[in-house]
């Protein structure tokens, strides 16, 4: 089976550094997703880690520590428009779209 | 470039009706894939197809079915609708089968009363 933790809700400040995180219990691990999800909208792609460490991508950087099941999402130099919901979602071998099992998600509030 | 398409953006349906949904992916994209994401939880997987074959089924009954078009556009159809479908249905492109980076689509919103 899987299973995908992550936080239900996080307030955080403009201008601010937040960090959501995500723990994953999944067989045959194959790499970790990020999206973001504004409401009413379609989740849209942040990043992808397959290997141990960290990846940056201007104020957003994801990190996955495979021997741990464990991934975050930091984002930098908050701005109001960071509000939004977001997904982890781990990625199980085999390629294709049923490998991927997405988190409840994290409603990120930012307030001035 | 058009991202995504989806139709109708909303829809309303009495328990028992047939619904049909409609994606037509990004041009180049042969994979479309099919979430249902109910309000406050992350999407969960109904179907793959690539080259217009399923490749993927989720943890859905047999109410649901989808297909491809040889023009990669897709199609997902619910039977015999009960309350608990009302959702969110997004639909996924990704160039390759192997899902790297999909584009979603603004999702179809189902109420169903």
């Amino acid at each position: 089976g899987q299973n995908i933790d992550q936080p239900t809700e996080m307030t955080a400040t403009e201008g601010a550094i937040v960090q959501i995180n995500c723990t994953y219990q999944t067989s045959g691990f194959n790499g970790l997703f990020w999206y973001q999800q504004h409401a009413g909208e379609a989740p849209t792609f942040l990043s992808y880690n397959v290997l141990d460490g960290l990846e940056e991508k201007g104020r957003f950087s994801s990190f996955l520590s495979r021997s741990k099941g464990y991934s975050y999402l930091l984002l930098k130099e908050l701005q109001m428009k960071d509000s939004a919901s977001y997904l982890c979602a781990a990625w199980r071998e085999g390629g294709g779209a049923d490998g991927l099992t997405f988190g409840k998600g994290t409603h990120l509030i930012i307030q001035p | 470039d058009a991202g995504v398409t989806q139709s109708p953006t909303h829809l309303i349906k009495t328990r028992g009706q047939h619904v049909t949904l409609r994606c037509s992916p990004i041009s180049g994209h042969k994979s479309v894939s099919w979430y249902q994401q109910v309000l406050g939880q992350g999407p969960q997987f109904i179907f793959q197809y690539y080259e217009k074959e399923e490749r993927g089924r989720g943890n859905f009954p047999d109410r649901f079915s989808a297909r491809q078009f040889p023009n990669y556009s897709s199609e997902l159809n619910v039977n015999a609708l009960l309350l608990g479908d009302s959702a969110l249905y997004l639909c996924a492109s990704s160039l390759q089968e192997v899902v790297l980076e999909a584009f979603f689509g603004q999702g179809t919103r189902l109420t169903v009363v």
